[in-house]
Order: C-alpha cells, then structure tokens, then sequence
C-alpha cells in the first residue's frame, strides 16, 4: 500500500478544461512536493508547500496544502497538450522519511 | 549548468550478468538518492546518501543490490546477480541538502532477459 494515494491514476481532458488532481495520506506531512514527469525523463520539481493551508500558484497551476498536512490539490486552468505528463506529489514526514505517490497520468488532447 | 548526469541511459543484458549504474550529481550537492520506477510499484526511493556516507538504505531490495559513492561527484548502484524482475527505470536525484528539492537525472532504463 502507498503511503500517499493520487486520484485519479489516469486522466484524459480536452485542451481548455480545467482539472484536479488530489494526494491523500493518513500521515501528517512536514512538506510536500508537486513534481511532473515527461516521458523520458526524470520527474522535475515544481512546487513544495510546508504551511497547512498554504496556496501557491505557478502560472495556470495551483497547489493547496491541506489545513492537517496530510492532503494536497493541484488544480489546472485551461488545460494545454504541454500539461501532459505524470504527476507525482512526495511528502517528508516528521521522522525524516521521504515518500512518493502513486503518481496520475495527464492527457490533454489538442 | 549540467544537471544530474547518469549512464547509460539504456542498458539490456541476460539475467544473472553483473549490471552497474552510474551517477553524477550536481556539483555543490550534497545528498544524493537512488531510485526505482515500475508501472507496478512506481518510483520507489532504494538508497540515500548524505556527504558520501548511505543514510538511509531501507529500499534496496536484497543483497544483490549494492550502491557506493566514494566521493562528491560520483555514485554507483550495482546489481549482481540480475534477475528479469530488476528491469525498471533507475533515477539518480541529488540536492543541496536533505529530502528537497531533488533534482533528478533523465534514468537508466534497464532491461534484464
């Protein structure tokens, strides 16, 4: 079982729709992490949030850290083929542990 | 500036053959961490070093599995034997300091037959 649970695994959206992805954990996390990965490559960071309740927004992408630390959102504005990609959120628990999720799948078609 | 750089980036060979990663982290880095990603069991972390010293190695699976980094600027993840199961993408990740924010390599695919 993982730690951290993405929802949902897969996801095929037209170009312009708007999108949630969540991360949820029974744990209480001291940080964590948004990362997306293309293929190919390896997963590249994007965002990290510590505070609960914290927003933060990267241009059409906006993040949310639950008020208890142990979930978080990324939202999508306007969906573009370039979004496309596996998103993967990671959280450090309070023993110094570090975990990734499950990972969801984008597809946004033109 | 380079990025992680890890070799091969493919690597295919029969099942009980000897298999070596290699990584380069960024220099300056001072954390380094070696990962397994499967469709299965996605990314998974195996082993994490901290000033060249393994501080967490939890991950790695069982003996034939063995990482070093005999300095700064290069790390090496072994498998010996290798088995059909051992075929995953490999990520080496490295940071400044500690779990973030890594900065991951492009992978080692790895492919045992």
């Amino acid at each position: 079982t993982q730690l951290l649970e993405q929802s949902p695994q897969f996801l095929s959206i037209q170009e312009g729709e708007n999108l949630t992805v969540y991360c949820n954990s029974s744990s209480v996390f001291s940080s964590l992490q948004w990362y997306r990965q293309e293929p190919g490559e390896g997963p590249v960071l994007l965002v990290t949030v510590v505070t609960g309740g914290e927003v933060k927004k990267l241009k059409r992408l906006t993040f949310q850290f639950g008020d208890a630390r142990k979930d978080s959102s990324l939202h999508i504005t306007a969906a573009q083929p370039g979004d496309t990609g596996l998103y993967l959120c990671a959280g450090e628990d309070n023993f110094n542990k570090f975990y990734f999720g499950s990972g969801t799948k984008l597809n946004v078609k033109p | 500036d380079a990025g992680v750089i890890q070799s091969p980036r493919h690597e295919v060979t029969e099942m009980g053959q000897e298999v070596t990663l290699r990584c380069k982290p960024i220099s300056g880095h001072n954390s380094l961490f070696w990962y397994r990603q499967t469709m299965m069991r996605g990314l998974e972390l195996l082993i994490y070093f901290n000033n060249n010293v393994p501080i967490d190695d939890s991950g790695m699976p069982e003996d034939r599995f063995s990482a070093k980094m005999p300095n700064a600027s290069f790390s090496t993840l072994k498998i010996q034997p290798s088995e059909p199961r051992d075929s995953a993408v490999y990520f080496c990740a490295s940071s400044i300091q500690g779990w973030q924010p890594q900065h991951f390599g492009d992978g080692t695919r790895l492919s045992i037959l």
